[in-house]
């Protein structure tokens, strides 16, 4: 079975520093992973994705994140955060089996930014 | 183009009722799927779709049911509703299925 890890509930940082949020995966050969975003009452929206190719995947709003294979890790990072920036972040992950493919969320980190 | 519509926004019902969550995309995608997210837990799947016709259980089907006649639409039936399916429903459509998934604005769900 398939899993995720968020260890941290809460990641507080100052506007202007850089920012990491946490992910490991367990995932059974090549894992497909991503990053989704959610704002108060909205639905997710995804921020980046690694299928394969360079280990470092660019998204949007300026986020990025590096697949680390040897690591089983994923982590989520910004060189300079934003207030707005503050939101529930989700980790996910699945194994592409050639017909539907479901995904494995963690269980969530909340970004607090401030000034 | 709305993309991925659900309704309603919110509901409350009692114990032993049943209801239907509508689920809408207009991307002309393959697959649907329905989760439900409890605080702390991330979110869950309930069940999926791959095409009209054809869903599957996931993870936490007890409870639920679905159907897929369209292309479009994707319902998720409860039927005699429990406290424990209180929670935030969304449904997510994708075109192929290692793509990003894109998500609709959640139905808050209360039974009581």
């Amino acid at each position: 079975a398939q899993s995720v890890a968020q260890p941290e509930d809460q990641v507080n940082v100052a506007e202007g520093n850089p920012l990491t949020v946490k992910c490991t995966y367990s995932v059974s050969g090549n894992p497909y992973l991503f990053w989704y975003v959610q704002y108060p009452n909205r639905g997710l929206q995804f921020l980046l994705k690694y299928i394969t190719g360079d280990n470092l995947v660019k998204g949007s709003y300026g986020f990025e994140a590096e697949f680390n294979k040897s690591q089983t890790s994923f982590p989520l990072k910004k060189p300079s955060a934003l207030v707005s920036d503050s939101a529930l972040y989700f980790c996910a992950a699945q194994r592409y089996t050639g017909t539907a493919s479901k995904l494995t969320f963690g269980t969530g980190t909340r970004l607090q930014v401030t000034l | 183009n709305a993309g991925v519509t659900q309704t309603p926004k919110f509901r409350i019902l009692k114990i032993g009722q049943s209801m239907t969550l509508q689920c809408a995309q207009d991307m002309n995608h393959n697959y649907m799927y329905w989760y439900r997210q409890d605080p702390g837990m991330g979110l869950k799947l309930i069940y999926y779709s791959v095409g009209a016709g054809i869903t599957d259980k996931g993870e936490v089907p007890n409870g639920y049911n679905v159907s897929r006649s369209t292309t479009e639409d994707f319902p998720l039936r409860l039927e005699l509703a429990a406290p424990s399916q209180t929670s935030v429903y969304f449904c997510a459509s994708t075109k192929q299925g290692v793509d990003e998934q894109y998500f609709g604005p959640g139905t808050r769900l209360t039974v009581t």
